[in-house]
């Protein structure tokens, strides 16, 4: 079945900085990459995603990257800020239903 | 609000009560989803159902039994648990595959 691996499990920037987390897959048939945002407290949303038919999508600071051959896909958040703080998590879809997430990356923006 | 609904919000049980988790949404959506949520494994994928099949059972121990009786209802009967099966159970559903839209948990207590 998929294995998503998601690193690094901590990150911690200074406010305005880029963050970086990365994501491996296992299995090539996986076809949608979403990522969540986990704010202390609440549920899991959607900020962004990407088909395996795209290799870069872009929404204001946030962007993602997907490589199909090496199977890994990054999620980038430019000019971080306060608010960026709280858990992220990788995603892959396989097939039509199976939604297998990442360990979860916290991060925390220093002011 | 993402439209699911889990209730109850808080439960507190002896290892050889039976209780029940609902899950409810009203979004059309085909898929669901029940996942366990802990500091060891933050997003721990249990059942995928899709058209009230389920589909995926992710090696979960038979102390959990779910059910899903309409695409719109999901349940997750609890019987003679451990205390380390306490966390946040958060249902999902989804017009896979695309964006999954979660309730905001069941806390779990296992005493």
């Amino acid at each position: 079945g998929e294995n998503v691996e998601q690193h690094p499990s901590t990150l911690s920037v200074q406010e305005g900085d880029s963050a970086v987390i990365k994501c491996t897959y296992s299995d090539s048939a996986s076809n949608y990459f979403p990522w969540y945002k986990q704010e202390l407290g609440k549920r899991p949303q959607l900020i962004i995603d990407i088909r395996s038919n795209v290799g870069e999508k872009k929404d204001q600071r946030i962007a993602v990257t997907l490589n199909k051959t090496a199977k890994h896909f990054s999620l980038h958040i430019t000019e971080t800020q306060p608010e960026d703080s709280a858990v992220y998590f990788c995603a892959a879809v396989q097939g039509a239903q199976k939604l297998v997430f990442g360990q979860g990356t916290r991060l925390t923006i220093n002011p | 609000e993402t439209g699911v609904t889990q209730t109850p919000r808080h439960l507190v049980m002896g290892m050889t009560n039976k209780k029940s988790l609902k899950c409810e949404q009203h979004l059309g959506h085909n898929a669901m989803y029940w996942y366990k949520q802990s500091a060891k494994k933050p997003l721990e994928l249990m059942f995928v159902y899709n058209f009230k099949e389920q589909t995926e059972n992710n090696s979960v121990p038979s102390r959990f039994s779910p059910e899903c009786p309409n695409s719109s209802h999901l349940f997750l009967h609890l019987h003679t648990l451990q205390p380390e099966d306490s966390a946040l159970y958060l249902c999902a559903s989804s017009q896979s595959p695309t964006e999954a839209f979660f309730g905001q948990g069941t806390r779990l207590t296992v005493v």
